[in-house]
């Protein structure tokens, strides 16, 4: 089956760590996003990426890194340097131009103690 | 940069009632999406804009594109208990790739 997979679901990590969540598709999507979704404020953009080997960064990138060596593949790194990590943690994918609806798996909370 | 507001941001309706919630952008945008999310579940994609004053029906729920792209609606009528979730509004601009999402409006149907 076609789809967007997140793990782990639920993660908690001690203050000061880094931590990196993973995101998979296997449906030859050119553009993976990452949102980070708090409680009243929607989704927020944190990182994009249109094509291997390149991203931009989001509205609330600050603390937070991606890379994207493949095509299948978008992690994000949530560093020490982020403030207020405890969130719900989104990946997407969609296919590029066109503007297509977006997939999402389903997604990751992470708890940082 | 480019802002979606989304209102109301709670909504709560009887069975039987209808519902409507409405998207702003700051700027002009290329198209707009619109998705569902259950509780507990993720955004699920529903629908995509892309003319001006466009409208698009599935069922129960009318979708409009405002004539300057700049805002856009969603009307569920007579709503059912399986209408509950959140929805959200998402835009994507002129220069493409940014999917920016408003803050959702949440939904609850009372039998």
């Amino acid at each position: 089956d076609g789809g967007i997979t997140q793990s782990p679901k639920y993660l908690f990590r001690k203050e000061g760590q880094n931590v990196t969540l993973s995101c998979e598709q296997n449906l030859n999507h050119d553009a993976m996003y990452w949102y980070r979704q708090d409680p009243g404020q929607g989704l927020r953009l944190i990182y994009y990426s249109q094509i291997v080997n390149d991203f931009q960064k989001g509205d609330i990138a600050e603390g937070y890194s991606v890379s994207r060596e493949k095509k299948e593949s978008f992690p994000l790194t949530v560093t020490s340097a982020q403030k207020n990590p405890t969130a719900f943690y989104l990946c997407a994918s969609s296919l590029q131009g066109a503007g297509r609806g977006a997939f999402f798996g389903q997604g990751t909370r992470l708890t940082v103690v | 940069g480019q802002q979606v507001m989304q209102i109301p941001q709670y909504q709560h309706v009887q069975e039987g009632e209808d519902f409507t919630t409405y998207c702003n952008s700051s700027t002009t945008l290329s198209n707009i999406q619109w998705y569902k999310q259950r509780p507990g579940g993720h955004p699920v994609f529903l629908i995509q804009l892309v003319k001006s004053g466009e409208v698009k029906k599935q069922k129960r729920l009318t979708f409009q594109f405002g004539e300057a792209k700049k805002n856009s609606s969603l009307h569920i009528t007579a709503t059912q208990t399986t209408d509950v979730g959140t929805y959200f509004c998402a835009g994507r601009n002129n220069q493409g790739g940014k999917l920016i999402f408003g803050q959702g409006t949440e939904l609850s149907v009372k039998p």
